[in-house]
């Protein structure tokens, strides 16, 4: 069956430090692969979209790795900001590019 | 708009009752989806519209469940004879044409079925 992991429910890190957040995924052949950044009592906000034949992609104080072979992306924040604490979500088609299957989410604290 | 407007923020509801939910997109998103996150969990396809092609349904978890896009416009969500396991954060969002764009979501109702 189809799978999306994210690690560990939660991730805490020091302020300045670079987190990473994973996400594997298995029986997909996804076109893309999308960040989103969700807020308590908000929607998801989108980050960043990565496709299958981009190795990486940079926005700001982010990267994002997209590993076809391992079925993996990767999530960087570099120099990490208390601001930064939210909950993490990849999402990914199933090849159709027309809707996204959501992984559970990581809940990122980055601590002052 | 802009932004992806959902009305009401919150619903509370009795169990056997039935709820409309409505979603504004951003004006010019061709592509409208709907998904449930219910409290501590991922999200949940539930149905996506592009343009006036007939919606993808396959994410609604039962009869009860419907929805309605008007054009490009305004979509809502019908849920009849309420059950408590429908209590969850329902989420609408738009984009330009599919998953190639990103999404942008509204703020969500909460409905509570007591």
């Amino acid at each position: 069956s189809q799978k999306i992991e994210q690690n560990s429910e939660a991730l805490n890190i020091q302020e300045g430090k670079t987190a990473t957040l994973t996400c594997n995924y298995t029986n997909y052949s996804p076109a893309y692969l999308q960040w989103y950044r969700q807020d308590p009592g908000r929607g998801p906000v989108f980050l960043l979209l990565i496709r299958e034949n981009e190795k990486e992609k940079r926005k700001e104080r982010l990267k994002v790795t997209f590993d076809t072979t391992l079925k993996q992306s990767l999530f960087h924040i570099t120099a990490s900001q208390p601001a930064d604490s939210a909950t993490y979500l990849c999402a990914l088609d199933d090849g159709s590019a027309r809707q996204l299957t959501f992984g559970s989410g990581t809940q990122l604290t980055v601590l002052p | 708009g802009a932004g992806v407007s959902q009305s009401p923020s919150n619903k509370v509801t009795e169990k056997g009752k039935d709820v409309e939910l409505r979603c504004d997109p951003i004006s010019g998103h061709t592509a409208l989806y709907w998904y449930r996150q219910r409290l501590g969990q991922g999200l949940e396809f539930l149905i996506y519209f592009q343009g006036n092609s007939a919606p993808d349904k396959s994410g609604l978890p039962s009869d009860r469940f419907s929805a309605e896009r008007t054009g490009e416009s305004v979509s809502t969500l019908t849920i009849q004879r309420t059950q408590q396991e429908d209590s969850a954060v329902y989420l609408c969002a738009s984009s330009q044409q599919g998953v190639i764009y990103g999404y942008t979501f509204g703020s969500g109702t909460r409905l509570t079925v007591v």
